[in-house]
C-alpha cells in the first residue's frame, strides 16, 4: 500500500499569502495519478488538480499543482477567504488508492 | 447532469446489519467505477473499495477487505455498500464517488451519515 504523508497537518496563513503543501508518498507515484482534493466543513471533497498539475474544470489558476516521482507540492498563490478549508492528496495507481491525511489551512 | 445521490442517514445498533446506496444518473453508469470513501468523525478520507459496473470488477483496501461488500445492480445504476455486522466504530460518514478509467474521482455523492450506538 502507498502511503502518503502530507505536511504540515495545520498552516496558519493570512489572506493574500501564499500556501505550499507538501505530500510525500512511500514510493514512486506516476504523476498521472496523483490528485488534490479541497473539503470545507460539512461538504464533499472537490477536485482540484489531477495529473499533478491540471487544474480541474473552474479551479482558479491561483492553485498550482507540482511535482514528481514521490514528491508532489500545492501552492495556493494569494489566499482568499474560500481557500481555508482541508486539503488532501490522492494516489489511484497502486491498489488499494489511497489518499493522504490531510493538511488543514486556517486563517492565522 | 452527473449526479450520485445517496441513500439517507442511519442509525443502528452494533451486531445489525446494513446497506447503503448510490443512485447514478446523467453519464452510462456501466462505464465508470464507483468507489466508497469513509470519513469518521472529525478525521480524513479513507478508500474502501470500489466496483467497475460494467462486469463487476472489484477491489478493496486491505483494511475494509471482509468486512464490507461493495456491489452494483445495473440495471438501476446503483451502486451499494453493505456490512453483516455492524460495530460502533464504523460510525462514519460514507461517501461514493465516480471515476473513469486513469482518472481520479471527479463527481461525489453528498454522503450517508451512518451513527452505531448501543
Amino acid at each position: 500500500e502507498i502511503v502518503l504523508t502530507q505536511s504540515p497537518g495545520t498552516l496558519s496563513l493570512s489572506p493574500g499569502e501564499r500556501a505550499t503543501l507538501s505530500c510525500r508518498a512511500s514510493q514512486t507515484v506516476t504523476s498521472r495519478y496523483l490528485a488534490w482534493y479541497q473539503q470545507k466543513p460539512g461538504q464533499t471533497p472537490r477536485l482540484l488538480i489531477y495529473s499533478t498539475s491540471a487544474r480541474a474544470t473552474g479551479i482558479p489558476d491561483r492553485f498550482t499543482g507540482s511535482g514528481s516521482g514521490a514528491d508532489f507540492t500545492l501552492t495556493i498563490n494569494r489566499l482568499e477567504p474560500e481557500d481555508f478549508a482541508v486539503y488532501y492528496c490522492h494516489q489511484f495507481e497502486i491498489s488499494p488508492h489511497t489518499f493522504g491525511q490531510g493538511t488543514k489551512l486556517e486563517i492565522k | 447532469e452527473v449526479q450520485l445521490v445517496q441513500s439517507g442517514a442511519e442509525m443502528k445498533k452494533p451486531g445489525e446489519s446494513l446497506k447503503i446506496s448510490c443512485k447514478a444518473s446523467g453519464y452510462r453508469f456501466t462505464n465508470y467505477w464507483i468507489g466508497w470513501v469513509r470519513q469518521m468523525p472529525g478525521k480524513g478520507l479513507e478508500w474502501m473499495g470500489i466496483i467497475y459496473p460494467g462486469d463487476s470488477d472489484t477491489r478493496y483496501s486491505p483494511s475494509f477487505e471482509g468486512r464490507v461488500t461493495v456491489s452494483a445492480d445495473k440495471s438501476i445504476t446503483t451502486a451499494y455498500l453493505q456490512w453483516s455486522t455492524l460495530e460502533a466504530s464504523d460510525t462514519a460518514i460514507y461517501f461514493c464517488a465516480r471515476r473513469d478509467l486513469g482518472d481520479p474521482f471527479d463527481v461525489w455523492g453528498l454522503g450517508t451519515m451512518v451513527t452505531v450506538s448501543s
